[in-house]
């Protein structure tokens, strides 16, 4: 059973390009989530996508945006790239479960973004 | 609002010692309580879980009840090993869509 499933791996790009990550859920799972994770902290959400909407949205600007696809994989993008935007950024699925808490998400490797 | 409070680590033990990372929440409602952990390079794993009160989660040894009198969730397990050197992940989920995590603690356990 393939789990979730990120690309590419490592990414470096210059300020004020332009970045997407990909990100395949887990098998039976319908919900990705995004999450950016700086050095030394604990991953910060940015949204979640569900029947291909956003259906919740972190504390991130406009620059970041995403994508769900009827496979239910996902694209997260980020434009304007600034230097702060140098992370981690792990994706995790899951299944819709009504909108309880009792969700449970499972990480993928994640993509190491470097800006320079 | 919601959050989640970790022992600052590092935290550094000898084989077969005794481990418990302290963690505690804020939150309104019933959230559930969720531990990962991290190896050095990966992404996060789900180590255990508990989604009501007196709920204990437990896998690969590890152990936390989730204690609502106490707002805690606390992760214990009685002989660690080389191997669990890593960091921990204390999170709850609180609105079914996003995790909030404390801010990890890394251990490192020495032979």
């Amino acid at each position: 059973d393939a789990g979730v499933t990120q690309s590419p791996t490592h990414l470096i790009k210059t300020r004020g390009q332009q970045v997407t990550l990909r990100c395949s859920p887990k098998s039976g799972h319908d919900t990705v989530s995004w999450y950016q994770q700086a050095l030394g902290q604990g991953p910060q959400f940015i949204f979640q996508y569900y029947e291909e909407e956003e259906r919740q949205r972190g504390n991130f600007p406009d620059r970041f945006s995403g994508h769900q696809f009827p496979n239910y994989s996902s694209e997260l993008n980020v434009n304007a790239l600034l230097l702060g935007d140098s992370a981690l950024y792990l994706c995790a699925s899951s299944i819709f479960s009504g909108g309880t808490s009792t969700d449970t998400q499972y990480f993928g490797p994640g993509t190491r973004l470097t800006v320079l | 609002g919601n959050s989640v409070t970790q022992m600052e680590g590092p935290v550094t033990l000898s084989e077969e010692a005794f481990l418990t990372i302290n963690c505690t929440y804020t939150a309104t409602g019933y959230p559930s309580l969720f531990w990962y952990v991290q190896y050095p390079g990966e992404g996060l794993q789900l180590l255990l879980k508990a989604t009501k009160a007196d709920d204990k989660g437990s896998n690969k040894g590890f152990e936390a009840t989730y204690r609502k009198e106490t707002t805690s969730f606390h992760l214990e397990k009685g002989s660690v090993q080389v191997s669990d050197s890593a960091v921990y992940f204390c999170a709850l989920n609180n609105q079914g869509g996003k995790l909030i995590f404390g801010q990890g603690t890394e251990l490192s356990v020495k032979p």
